[in-house]
């Protein structure tokens, strides 16, 4: 148990359907980012909050993704119209305030076809 | 811009010592880390070193930090089987947290 949870484990999505991901922190934890990791790559940032507010999105994050934390609490990442370049394993991680624990999720694997 | 480099592919023999080698290229990380990924599973973190500081040792795992030539390594002794995984070298930023990875080196241990 990482202490981070992301639901769900695995998601198959037929190309141009809209899926949801979701990521529960540490709790005590204001900080949220989210990564993306294709295979033989190492994860790769999309974005970021502090409590419910959105700081920075990458470039990589097209306008067909958009995410949230209402209340700070969880988050949802949400990808519309998916296509195959999409698929890849999504990241969720909660760092301590030291910035020391930085602890991913298990990730959801996401497959378009 | 932000660039994190790694060899590819490290063999050692069992009971050997590992080195897996990182270059960085943003001098105002705060953080360097190392994380394992082992087939199908998650990022373990195994340790991070501070910007200021030259080594960290925790049990097995020695870290080196080059400031000046932005060069980290990691030190596996009495390398193990189950050290077979891949390796990730990672630079974060205090300020916005967020971390940059390398490609990640595979590690094969062989008994």
């Amino acid at each position: 148990d990482t202490g981070v949870s992301q639901d769900p484990r695995h998601k198959i999505t037929k190309r141009g359907q809209n899926v949801t991901f979701r990521c529960d922190p540490i709790s005590e934890h204001n900080r949220l980012y989210w990564y993306r990791q294709t295979l033989g790559q190492g994860p790769e940032f999309l974005t970021y909050f502090q409590n419910e507010a959105q700081l920075e999105k990458s470039r990589l994050l097209s306008d067909r993704f958009s995410a949230e934390r209402p209340k700070g609490s969880f988050s949802t990442l949400e990808i519309q119209r998916t296509e195959q370049g999409d698929s890849a394993m999504y990241l969720c991680a909660s760092p301590g305030q030291e910035f020391g624990g930085y602890t991913f999720g298990s990730g959801t694997r996401l497959t378009v076809v | 811009g932000e660039d994190v480099e790694q060899s590819l592919f490290l063999s050692v023999r069992e009971g050997d010592s590992s080195v897996i080698n990182c270059t960085y290229t943003d001098s105002s990380s705060t953080y360097l880390y190392w994380y394992k990924q082992e087939p199908g599973a998650g990022l373990q973190l195994l340790t991070y070193i501070f910007s200021n500081m030259d080594m960290k040792q925790d049990q097995r795992l020695t870290v080196l930090l080059n400031k000046k030539d932005k060069h980290l390594s990691l030190r596996i002794a009495d390398t193990q089987t189950g050290d077979s995984a891949i390796y990730f070298c990672a630079e974060g930023s205090s300020n916005t947290g967020k971390l940059i990875f390398g490609q990640g080196t595979t590690l094969q241990v062989k008994p």
